[in-house]
């Protein structure tokens, strides 16, 4: 049972080209979150997604920064123009259920082993 | 924005000591904390999910407790062993909204 699947796991661009990060979640999970880890700093959350829809965006910068979690496919993150200040890690986590949900349990995230994106 | 702090930030312990760490967190409009185990190079990997309060959760010979009215959970460690080593983090989840608010972490170094 393969774990949640990040790719690529290192990614260099140069300022003001397009950065795509690609996340897979747990088979039978449907929730993705993505966090970011700048330098020094702990897990911030970005954006948290179900199949076809965007749930909560509210951590996630208003421009140059897109997600989507299609039908078919993996969930993916997009920072299009990318500067310098982008330069972090990137972790996407998936569960089987709603942040909400009555069991606590079933909330809890799998994370994948992050995206170190460099941009040069 | 919700706050969630961890002390200490670091920590080194002989092999076979006992330790533990501290996850703040605000108290009003908790729903659950979740304690994470992140090795170098690999994912977070869960821990613990705790929600009552006076909650303690045991794997192994590492335990967690949950006090919601003050706002804090320890993580306790016992007879700490070089594999222990890595950084423990801590998230809180309010009762509304869909966030996970991370604390930064303890780096826990276990010296054999």
């Amino acid at each position: 049972n393969a774990g949640v699947m990040q790719n690529p796991r290192h990614l260099v661009r140069r300022r003001g080209q397009e950065a795509r990060l690609r996340c897979s979640p747990m088979k039978g999970h449907s929730h993705v979150y993505w966090y970011r880890q700048l330098p020094e700093e702990g897990l911030k959350f970005m954006v948290y997604l179900q199949k076809e829809n965007i749930i909560d965006e509210s951590g996630m910068p208003k421009e140059r920064f897109s997600a989507e979690f299609p039908k078919e496919g993996p969930s993916i993150l997009r920072i299009q123009q990318v500067v310098r200040g982008d330069s972090a890690a990137y972790f996407c986590a998936s569960s089987p259920s709603s942040p909400l949900a009555r069991l606590a349990e079933v909330d809890t995230q799998y994370f994948g082993p992050g995206t170190r994106l460099t941009v040069l | 924005i919700l706050n969630v702090e961890q002390s200490p930030q670091s920590l080194h312990v002989q092999e076979g000591d006992s330790t533990n760490f501290t996850c703040s967190f605000p108290s009003s409009n908790f729903y659950a904390l979740h304690w994470y185990r992140w090795e170098t190079a690999k994912s977070p990997e869960a821990l613990f999910v705790m929600t009552l309060n006076g909650d303690e959760k045991k794997k192994g010979r590492i335990s967690a407790t949950l006090n919601t009215k003050e706002g804090y959970s320890y993580l306790y460690i016992k007879g700490s062993q070089p594999e222990d080593s890595a950084t423990y983090l801590c998230a809180s989840k309010p009762d509304t909204g869909n966030q996970f608010y991370f604390g930064t972490g303890t780096s826990l170094t276990v010296i054999p």
